[in-house]
């Protein structure tokens, strides 16, 4: 069975800094890959999603993520953080089309002025 | 597009009450999934549905825990009766059949809190 790791639970960086998030999946084949982002009270949002082609996805909000083979990762970039960035983000992994989600634990972000 | 609609947004019952919550999908989605999230145990899937049908529902924690998908338009999430531990957080999401593939469109939850 498919699972994702996310090894940082809480992150907090400076508004206008760069972002990574961290994400690390076990599958044994390719996998399909997301990033929800959660807002406080809120549901998630799709950021962004990986199924094949290129392994540099771009999404919404300014939104990046590479996926890496090699390293079992899908880590989340963003050049420059806003205050509206603040907000729990996960990993998800389904291992095909058709599969349900399984979901990292989750990493909350906080933005310093 | 209205999105993932759930009902009630937040709930305070008493122990041994029984809860009902309710969701419709996004018109024309074709499957249906009900989550639910907690401090300690994160985003967890309680029972999925395809075309009204359940797939699986092994994440239901307890037989106190049930689900219905009368229509396509329409599930609900019971638990009868109720305890302090089922308190969370209870995500209802659905996912279209064609080219979105897998994206999940995730309501905005349901709050329980039971005392």
């Amino acid at each position: 069975a498919q699972s994702v790791t996310q090894p940082d639970i809480h992150i907090t960086v400076s508004e206008g800094a760069s972002l990574e998030l961290r994400c690390n999946y076990s599958y044994g084949a390719t996998p399909y890959l997301f990033w929800y982002v959660q807002s406080p009270g809120q549901g998630l949002q799709l950021l962004l999603k990986y199924f094949s082609g290129d392994t540099l996805v771009q999404g919404i909000k300014g939104f990046e993520a590479e996926f890496k083979r090699s390293q079992s990762s899908f880590n989340l970039r963003k050049p420059s953080v806003h205050w509206s960035d603040a907000a729990e983000y996960f990993c998800a992994v389904a291992a095909n089309a058709g599969n349900m989600l399984t979901f990292g634990g989750g990493t909350r972000l906080m933005v310093k002025p | 597009d209205a999105g993932v609609i759930q009902s009630p947004r937040h709930e305070v019952t008493e122990m041994g009450q029984e809860v009902t919550l309710r969701c419709k999908p996004i018109s024309g989605h074709n499957s249906l999934f009900w989550y639910r999230q907690t401090m300690m145990r994160g985003l967890e899937l309680l029972i999925y549905f395809n075309n009204n049908v359940p797939i699986d529902d092994s994440g239901m924690p307890e037989d106190r825990f049930s689900a219905k998908m009368p229509n396509a338009s329409f599930s609900t999430l019971k638990i009868q009766p109720s305890e302090p531990r089922d308190s969370a957080v209870y995500f209802c999401a659905s996912r279209p059949q064609a080219s979105g593939g897998n994206t999940i469109y995730f309501g905005e939850g349901s709050w329980l809190t039971v005392v």
